[in-house]
């Protein structure tokens, strides 16, 4: 099976930097996904690493180490709007034919 | 853009009775899962489907089966409804991994 370990909360500053880690343990791996949810939204999809590395996508990059089992999400410039839950997310087996083993959560905190 | 429509935003239902939540997704993804989010336990998987006719269980499947009939539509069945299968159930499909997975809005369901 796969399980994962995120911070519960985090609290930052608007206009700062914030590091959400995750570190995972899976029998297989196929990736890492970092997914947003705002209270009372969907979950949507914010980035995929399956190589070692950093993916840059605007204001938010996220990172993997695959020899670590860690990866970490980077949300740069932090506006109020960031204020959410922030899941990683990993699926253990190959083929497409299985699902997404999330965390439970990072709560992100913003203050003025 | 994908979406993915959830039948129902709230449902209150009995113990006992039989509750079906319905999902279709309009960008012919073969691959479709749910997921129930509950308050420190973020999001569990319950089944998914590959394709049509094909059901795989996820991490959760006692007390639910699902359906797929046809490619756009994923439906969850609760057989014998009881107090704690009272969720958030969300739905989400997939198509190319790099991607990742588009939610539904998600239906709130509460058993009394």
């Amino acid at each position: 099976g796969q399980s994962l370990e995120q911070p519960s909360e985090v609290t930052a500053v608007e206009g700062a930097i914030v590091q959400i880690n995750c570190t995972y343990q899976t029998s297989g791996f196929y990736g890492l996904s970092w997914y947003q949810q705002h209270d009372g939204g969907a979950p949507t999809f914010l980035s995929y690493n399956a190589l070692d590395g950093l993916e840059e996508t605007g204001r938010f990059s996220s990172f993997l180490s695959r020899s670590d089992s860690y990866g970490y999400l980077l949300l740069q410039e932090l506006q109020m709007k960031d204020s959410a839950s922030y899941f990683c997310a990993v699926r253990g087996s190959g083929g497409g034919a299985d699902g997404l083993t999330f965390g439970k959560g990072t709560h992100l905190i913003i203050q003025p | 853009d994908v979406k993915v429509t959830q039948s129902s935003r709230y449902l209150v239902k009995r113990t006992g009775e039989k509750v079906f939540l319905e999902c279709v997704q309009d960008m012919d993804h073969e691959n479709m899962f749910w997921y129930r989010q509950d308050p420190g336990l973020g999001l569990r998987l319950i089944y998914f489907s590959y394709d049509v006719k094909m059901k795989e269980k996820g991490d959760i499947p006692e007390g639910y089966s699902v359906s797929r009939e046809k490619k756009e539509r994923f439906s969850l069945i609760l057989e014998s409804a009881s107090t704690n299968q009272t969720s958030m159930y969300l739905c989400a499909s997939r198509g190319s991994e790099k991607y990742g997975y588009t939610f539904g809005s998600g239906t709130r369901l509460t058993v009394v």
